[in-house]
C-alpha cells in the first residue's frame, strides 16, 4: 500500500519568513496530493490540492509543488502570519481508490 | 449548512463495553471514512465505504466495525474497546473520484480505562 513520509515533524519561523514542508509517497499509482490544515482543537481542513498533471499550483501565499519523477510534494508558505500556526497533513491517493493515506503531520509555530 | 456531524463529542468509558460513534453528513456524499489520529502518528484511516452497503478496511481496521445502510450515516463500532483505542476520532466525507475533498467531523475523544 501507499506510505506517505512528511518532515519535519515540527518548523518554527519567524513571521514573515517562508516555511516548506516536505512530503513523499511511495505509490507510483497515487495522483492526488492534499494538504490539510489543523488548528488547535479544529477539524483538519483542506487548503490546496494537487493532481499529477500539475507541476506546480498556487493560492496567494500557499503553493504546492510536485516532482512525479522522486514520488515528493512540498508545501510553500511564504509571508507567514501568526494565523498560519497549525499542524499540517499531507496526503496522497490515487483516482478511483478512495483509500487516503496521511503523512505524520507538521506543526509548524509562526514566531512574532 | 453543509456538513459532517458526530456523536458524541467526547466519551470516557470502561474496557469491554461496547459503544457506537456516529457520523451522519448533509451532503449526499458517496464517500465515507473513519481516522483515529494520535500524537505522532498522525490520521490512520480505519475504515471507508464508497457506497451504501460498501466498506473497506483502512490501514488500522483492528477492532472496528462499521456499516453503511443508509448513505448519510457511517457509524464507528468498538465492540469490546481496550485502552490503546483511546484517540481521537474523525469522521469525513466527500464525493469521491476526481472531487476526494475530505470534509471532517468535529472529532470525538475517546478514553478507555
Amino acid at each position: 500500500g501507499e506510505n506517505v513520509e512528511q518532515h519535519p515533524s515540527t518548523l518554527s519561523v519567524q513571521e514573515g519568513d517562508s516555511a516548506v514542508i516536505k512530503c513523499t509517497y511511495s505509490d507510483s499509482a497515487s495522483n492526488y496530493f492534499p494538504w490539510y490544515k489543523q488548528e488547535l482543537g479544529k477539524r483538519p481542513q483542506l487548503i490546496i490540492d494537487i493532481r499529477s498533471n500539475v507541476g506546480e499550483k498556487k493560492d496567494q501565499r500557499i503553493a504546492v509543488t510536485l516532482n512525479k519523477t522522486a514520488k515528493h510534494f512540498s508545501l510553500h508558505i511564504t509571508e507567514t502570519q501568526p494565523e498560519d500556526s497549525a499542524v499540517y497533513f499531507c496526503a496522497a491517493t490515487s483516482h478511483g481508490n478512495e483509500k487516503l493515506t496521511f503523512g505524520t503531520g507538521t506543526r509548524l509555530t509562526i514566531i512574532p | 449548512e453543509a456538513q459532517v456531524t458526530q456523536n458524541p463529542r467526547y466519551l470516557i468509558t470502561v474496557t469491554g463495553k461496547k459503544l457506537t460513534v456516529t457520523c451522519s453528513q448533509n451532503m449526499n456524499h458517496e464517500y465515507m471514512s473513519w481516522y483515529r489520529q494520535d500524537p505522532g502518528l498522525g490520521l490512520r484511516q480505519i475504515y471507508y465505504s464508497m457506497n451504501v452497503e460498501v466498506t473497506d478496511k483502512g490501514d488500522v481496521p483492528e477492532g472496528y466495525k462499521v456499516s453503511r445502510k443508509e448513505k448519510r450515516n457511517f457509524p464507528l463500532i468498538l465492540e469490546s474497546p481496550s485502552p490503546n483505542q483511546t484517540s481521537l476520532y474523525f469522521c469525513a466525507s466527500s464525493y469521491g473520484g476526481s472531487k476526494n475533498i475530505q470534509y471532517f467531523g468535529a472529532g470525538t475523544r475517546l478514553s478507555v480505562l
